[in-house]
């Protein structure tokens, strides 16, 4: 069974750090891009930043390019996304999620989803 | 950026009935357009990619049509377990994917 399982989350001060990660299991990881899509409280689903399955590409939503990190180990099947100086619009739960298709750059529907970590930025 | 609306934000509708979403483009995304599922406190499952292929262990009471910038989720016949939230996603102009702002289908 394909599972993604995330942790890392908490409470964390504006202008501070987290990282998050995300250990797959039941597939050949590394041939798979895999995404980061968060969701604030009550609200929709937004599209946050994805790597390849090599760890070569890697894409961000413009709302955190130059403050998020998107990384991989194919050794550890784990993926993980490194945030820093948060603010409350950060504020939501983190999913990661795998591509549907092998050796794409992570432009494909997402068809395995972790159960989400939450990342709460607060004073 | 592609900008993906849904409509109706709510539907309101009882078990057995037929439900039709949709989802409009801002710009031609192809047949790239995705259906997701959320459940209340779950995550995201795929439903529909490719505007109109079923995921593995979809039911064949969803279904997706169109192409281009219009697009329809119709479930046939509401089961309990189907009121839920829904969002179409574009993968055709990346980065960034993007989501449309999602269909909630409620009991009447």
């Amino acid at each position: 069974e394909v599972q993604l399982l995330e942790s890392g989350g908490g409470l964390v001060q504006p202008g501070g750090s987290l990282r998050l990660s995300c250990a797959a299991s039941g597939i050949t990881f590394s041939v798979y891009a895999m995404t980061w899509v968060r969701q604030a409280p009550g609200k929709g689903l937004e599209w946050v930043s994805v790597i390849s399955g090599s760890g070569g590409s890697t894409y961000y939503a413009d709302s955190v390019k130059g403050r998020f990190t998107i990384s991989r180990d194919n050794s550890k099947n784990t993926v993980y996304l490194e945030m820093n100086s948060l603010t409350a619009e950060d504020t939501a739960v983190y999913y990661c999620a795998k591509g549907q298709i092998s050796g794409t750059y992570g432009d494909d529907a997402l068809d395995i989803w972790g159960q989400g970590t939450m990342v709460t930025v607060s004073s | 950026e592609v900008v993906l609306t849904q409509s109706p934000a709510t539907l309101s509708l009882s078990p057995g009935e037929r439900a039709t979403l949709s989802c409009r483009a801002s710009q031609s995304v192809g047949i790239y357009l995705v259906w997701y599922q959320q459940k209340p406190g779950q995550a995201p499952r795929l439903l529909i990619y490719d505007a109109s292929k079923r995921a593995t262990g979809i039911p064949a009471r969803f279904s997706g049509s169109g192409s281009g910038k219009d697009f329809t989720l119709t479930i046939s016949s509401l089961e309990p377990e189907d009121f839920a939230v829904y969002y179409c996603q574009q993968r055709s102009n990346w980065p960034p994917l993007t989501f449309g702002g999602g269909t909630k289908v409620e009991i009447k």
